[in-house]
């Protein structure tokens, strides 16, 4: 079990560019999380998925963030034109069911917009 | 506004003591509560949980005391090892809503 995978690892973006983040869930796993982490805010998060269906999107900015579940293999996180603020590490985690099951954590992305 | 706090910021023990690691959360709501460990480059990892009914709970050299009343709880390290030194994370939930919300993170060092 190759465990929650994230690519790319590292990503630099210049102000204005697109980026786009990949998530890979452990297999058999329906629910999918995306949470943001940065020294100033800590650790937030920004939306999740059950069986690839959005079901809470309460952290994600309002502009420019968006979220897919095209299958249940991959998520992806675009961010339009990004901005300095959103360098972060963004963390994709998957569990079994929701409640009580244990999120696994991949190792993030460290977005860098410079 | 921060709805779970942790204390303190930092914190160095010898090798062989006893960490002690404080949270405390404003939502009466919050019924489950893990902490997640994160060493530097990785992503957080479960290491112990506990839910609102229960006052304690344990997990080899790990417990989570909680006081419900108060809202706090803590996890106690015993025997602390060098291996220990990371950051730790209380983070709680809300029976029916997936997400988590976590604290700002102890860093533990453990000095040898």
């Amino acid at each position: 079990n190759a465990g929650v995978i994230q690519t790319p690892r590292h990503k630099v973006t210049g102000k204005g560019q697109e980026a786009t983040l990949w998530c890979e869930p452990i297999s058999g796993h329906s629910a999918v999380f995306w949470y943001r982490q940065t020294i100033v805010q800590g650790l937030e998060f920004l939306t999740y998925f059950r069986n690839q269906a959005p079901i809470d999107d309460s952290g994600m900015p309002k502009e420019r963030f968006s979220a897919q579940m095209p299958n249940q293999s991959h998520s992806t996180l675009k961010i339009q034109s990004t901005q300095p603020q959103d360098s972060a590490v963004y963390l994709c985690a998957s569990s079994i069911g929701l409640g009580e099951d244990t999120q696994y954590f991949g190792p993030g992305t460290r977005l860098l917009v410079l | 506004q921060q709805q779970v706090r942790q204390s303190p910021q930092s914190l160095t023990v010898w090798e062989g003591e006893t960490a002690i690691l404080n949270c405390s959360y404003e939502n009466s709501a919050f019924d489950y509560f893990p902490w997640y460990q994160q060493f530097p480059g990785e992503g957080p990892a479960l290491l112990i949980a506990i839910r609102s009914v229960s006052d304690k709970k344990e997990d080899g050299r790990f417990t989570i005391f909680f006081n419900k009343r108060e809202k706090k709880l803590s996890l106690h390290i015993t025997d602390s090892q060098p291996g220990d030194s990371a950051t730790y994370f209380c983070a709680a939930n809300q029976g029916g809503s997936a997400k988590l919300i976590f604290g700002e993170g102890t860093k533990l060092t453990v000095s040898s």
